[in-house]
């Protein structure tokens, strides 16, 4: 099974960027690297995939260096609603079943 | 356009009682999923269905069936409940695997 590490956990202030790097070492040819936000009672939310360089919505950045065994999710002037897991998953264009890890948890303070 | 929904929200059980959680998306997606979630831990597969027609087993389905329905609908269902089940599960429904849109949970206690 797909296989990620990421922290498990990060603290920051309001205003500050944050990025979250994940290590993907067995990440295959046609896999997409995706990040997922999850706040507390809630079902996890989509946030980002992206497959190489550089990806950028609304919400994030997603870095991806050359060879793709890591990427880093960037949260550019997080606020206190930002507090959350976040999981760095991958995974292909076709059907599979994707593996959550423990995720990353963000702590934006005052 | 609601998404994924589920019912019930909460929903405590003695050892031994069934219970069927529903889930519905109305975004036409092909593949849905079962995810239980346990306190602090990540989520973890319990069945899918690729597509209308096709149950598969995920991670962790002892315990656990499931029946899916039409295209919009897959239900799970706990035949004998056990402790252990007490967790919060989540469907998921999508059209891309790494693209899932998640429902609002089910919070179950089994005592």
């Amino acid at each position: 099974l797909a296989k990620t590490t990421q922290p498990i956990s990060m603290d920051s202030y309001e205003g500050q960027e944050v990025n979250i790097t994940c290590s993907h070492n067995n990440i295959a040819t046609n896999d997409y690297i995706t990040w997922y936000q999850q706040f507390p009672s809630q079902g996890p939310r989509f946030i980002i995939q992206g497959y190489k360089t550089k990806v950028t919505n609304e919400v994030a950045s997603l870095f991806i260096p050359a060879d793709r065994k890591s990427s880093t999710l960037s949260l550019p002037r997080v606020s206190l609603s930002d507090t959350a897991v976040y999981y760095c998953l991958f995974g292909g264009t076709g059907f599979q079943k994707l593996v959550f890890g423990t995720g990353t948890r963000l702590l934006v303070s005052p | 356009n609601a998404g994924v929904t589920q019912t019930p929200k909460f929903q405590v059980l003695k050892t031994g009682q069934s219970m069927t959680l529903q889930c519905a998306q109305d975004m036409n997606h092909n593949s849905m999923y079962w995810y239980r979630q346990d306190p602090g831990m990540g989520l973890r597969l319990i069945y899918y269905s690729a597509s209308e027609g096709t149950t598969d087993k995920g991670e962790v389905p002892n315990g656990y069936n499931v029946s899916r329905l039409n295209k919009r609908e897959f239900s799970l269902r706990l035949e004998s409940a056990a402790p252990s089940q007490t967790s919060v599960y989540f469907c998921a429904s999508s059209e891309i695997a790494r693209e899932q849109y998640f429902g609002p949970g089910t919070r179950l206690t089994v005592t």
